[in-house]
């Protein structure tokens, strides 16, 4: 009955080599976010999708993208992936603004 | 720009017990939405609480209750009667009723429970 799906669980990756981590809803939300958490921070958001509009965080590196291909599916992708890159990313889902996000089981990304 | 703070990193509670968990928050605006998230070692993040700014009532979910004060912007979080269960990190969190869709996280506290 998961309704945010993260694949992988676990992804480790080369330095430099790019990465792609996957995000599924069976929610319909027509929001959908990545954030990134590294140990004993709070979650700092990437960007987020508003149906199919995406909102980049300013200090959002240029080696993060995203797509987005339908309301259920969401991407991150990491074109170059740094040891600083190495965290846990959270893809949380949001229908309307007075409701908090459902998150995901999240994907840790080691660097090697 | 808003900003959530949990000045506690750690805190231990003996089984059975009552642990209140501290947030305050900065903003300028009037009407916005308050959550405790809770996660558990390698589990997910889920939604413990929440609270509408424009409610004076405290918010309460079976042992969850909070502490809200608008004007002194504190937003609380008590759990009575703790459990080996409730032993996660708890994210205070904060966002907007007017604008933008993100939420703001605080930096989290770990909660121990002692058996």
């Amino acid at each position: 009955d998961a309704m945010v799906i993260q694949n992988p669980r676990y992804q480790v990756t080369q330095f430099g080599k790019p990465v792609t981590l996957s995000c599924s809803q069976t929610l319909n939300h027509n929001v959908m976010y990545w954030y990134q958490q590294k140990s004993s921070q709070a979650p700092k958001l990437l960007f987020h999708y508003y149906d199919k509009d995406f909102n980049n965080e300013a200090d959002t590196p240029d080696n993060f993208q995203s797509r987005r291909p339908n309301t259920s599916f969401c991407f991150l992708d990491i074109r170059s992936p740094g040891l600083g890159d190495a965290a846990m990313y959270l893809c949380a889902t949001s229908l309307t603004r007075d409701y908090g996000y459902t998150f995901g089981s999240g994907t840790r990304l080691t660097v090697v | 720009a808003q900003t959530v703070t949990q000045s506690q990193p750690e805190m231990s509670v003996q089984e059975a017990e009552t642990v209140t968990l501290s947030c305050t928050y900065d903003t300028s605006e009037s009407d916005y939405y308050l959550f405790w998230y809770k996660q558990p070692p390698s589990r997910q993040m889920i939604l413990v609480i929440r609270q509408e700014a424009y409610k004076q009532q405290n918010a309460t979910e079976n042992r969850f209750s909070v502490n809200f004060q608008k004007a002194a912007k504190s937003f609380s979080l008590k759990i009575s009667d703790s459990q080996l269960g409730d032993a996660a990190m708890y994210f205070c969190a904060y966002r907007s009723f007017y604008r933008d869709d993100k939420i703001i996280f605080g930096k989290g506290t770990r909660l121990h429970i002692l058996p």
